[in-house]
């Protein structure tokens, strides 16, 4: 049973840098095709993709943000971690992370409950 | 950067309705396009990939179809429970990109 769960603060200020985590369990981020992507919802609004991992430290990252992210692995602790820079309150949102897999369904099939982070002076 | 426009943007329906969402792509995307739905307070749930395959434990009222630019998601039979807003979504060509949601509200 595949399960992921993001962490991290509710509320940053602006310009600080947010780093959120996500736990997951059920794969193993080392088999073949496996990868782990971080999507953003801002309140009322549609949903963002923003940066993935795949199992072999392949990184792809949104055009328009990837100056700001870095997304890292710890393979042995189960881990994703995404680091955004400078942020701004446009970046309030619920950030998801999820899993994908080549060639299975290339869509994310499985979903963390979310988190809430507020960017706020 | 392929824009996915979804139509239309709310729909109140009662149950056992037959409903149709649609998604447009701003380029083909061949069988690249999936679909979700979101309940309030809660992280998407995958309904169909590859335009019209089923994933695993989604009622069978739920279909999609199409290819290329013109995509479409039915449920017959619509249930209450099926109130919630639905996302198409593409994984042709990055960056990967979302439809702006479709509301279905339950009369």
């Amino acid at each position: 049973q595949i399960t992921l769960k993001e962490s991290g603060p509710t509320m940053v200020k602006p310009t600080q840098t947010l780093t959120l985590t996500c736990t997951f369990s059920g794969f193993s981020l080392s088999t073949h095709g496996v990868g782990v992507g971080w999507i953003r919802q801002s309140p009322g609004k549609a949903l963002e993709w923003l940066a993935l991992i795949y199992w072999d430290d392949d990184k792809r990252y949104s055009p328009s943000l990837k100056t700001r992210l870095t997304i890292t692995q710890d393979t042995s602790e189960k881990k994703v971690v995404l680091t955004m820079t400078n942020m701004d309150p446009v970046d309030t949102a619920t950030y998801y992370c999820a899993h994908r897999r080549i060639g299975e369904s290339d869509a994310f099939d499985f979903w963390g409950p979310g988190t809430v982070v507020i960017v706020s002076s | 950067e392929v824009v996915l426009t979804q139509s239309p943007d709310f729909q109140s329906v009662t149950p056992k309705e037959k409903v149709t969402i649609t998604c447009r792509a701003s380029q083909s995307i061949g069988a690249g396009l999936h679909w979700y739905q979101q309940k309030p307070h809660q992280s998407p749930k995958l309904l169909i990939k590859y335009a019209s395959q089923s994933f695993s434990g989604v009622p069978s009222r739920f279909s999609g179809s199409g290819s290329g630019t013109d995509f479409t998601l039915t449920i017959n039979g619509l249930e209450a429970e099926d109130g919630a807003t639905y996302f198409c979504y593409q994984s042709s060509t990055l960056p990967w990109t979302f439809g702006q949601g479709t509301k279905l509200e339950i009369k």
